[in-house]
């Protein structure tokens, strides 16, 4: 059975830093893997889709890496703003999704 | 194509009662996929069309939920006799064939049953 970990459960840092949010998974076989962002009492807004095939994928301030072999993914965020305070969610899986717990980010200026 | 759109955004009723929620789905996807969330955890699978066809059900959806996708278009989710522990948000998404495909997801129906 899947099981997706998302760490750490909470982070909380000054605008401009650096940073980096990890999801592990037990089983290497999947299709592809997710990061999504939510909003408090909002929906999920996909950030990035790496697909089985990739190893990384880029959009503007966001890297996410894949690494099947053992079992890890990485959400980038460079240079982070006081808008990026949310809930990430990493996914993985192909007809469902299976998802982490989420880190909660809280960015203050 | 502004989206998954979902409809109510929020319901409140009481314990017993029935509940409809409904999804449009992006356009073109074939794929629509029902999630129900609680607070401080992450989305959690229910079920999945490919068009009309209902092709998984979760063990979490019990004899009181029943979803339809009657024209592979929209969808709705039904809840009956509900109970306190279906309070939760429920999730709808979308993808193009599912596989190595992005999911996209609405904004979600945040049940409360009281």
């Amino acid at each position: 059975k899947q099981e997706v970990t998302q760490i750490p459960a909470a982070l909380s840092v000054p605008e401009g830093e650096n940073l980096v949010l990890n999801c592990s998974f037990t089983d290497s076989a999947i299709y592809n893997l997710q990061w999504f962002r939510q909003d408090p009492g909002k929906g999920l807004t996909s950030l990035l889709l790496i697909q089985s095939s990739q190893r990384e994928q880029t959009s503007g301030r966001l890297n996410a890496s894949l690494d099947k072999s053992s079992g890890r993914s990485t959400l980038y965020i460079a240079a982070s703003q006081p808008g990026d305070s949310a809930t990430y969610l990493c996914a993985v899986g192909a007809d469902k999704l299976i998802f982490g717990t989420g880190t909660r980010l809280q960015v203050f200026p | 194509d502004t989206g998954v759109s979902q409809d109510p955004r929020h319901k409140i009723t009481k314990r017993g009662q029935n509940v409809t929620f409904r999804c449009d789905p992006i356009s073109e996807h074939n794929r629509l996929y029902w999630y129900r969330q609680t607070l401080g955890q992450g989305p959690e699978f229910l079920t999945y069309f490919q068009n009309e066809a209902q092709l998984e059900k979760s063990r979490l959806l019990s004899d009181r939920f029943s979803a339809e996708r009657p024209k592979g278009s929209f969808s709705t989710l039904e809840i009956q006799r509900t109970e306190q522990g279906d309070s939760a948000m429920y999730l709808c998404a979308s993808s193009f064939l599912g596989g190595e495909t992005e999911a996209f997801f609405g904004q979600g129906t945040r049940l409360t049953v009281v």
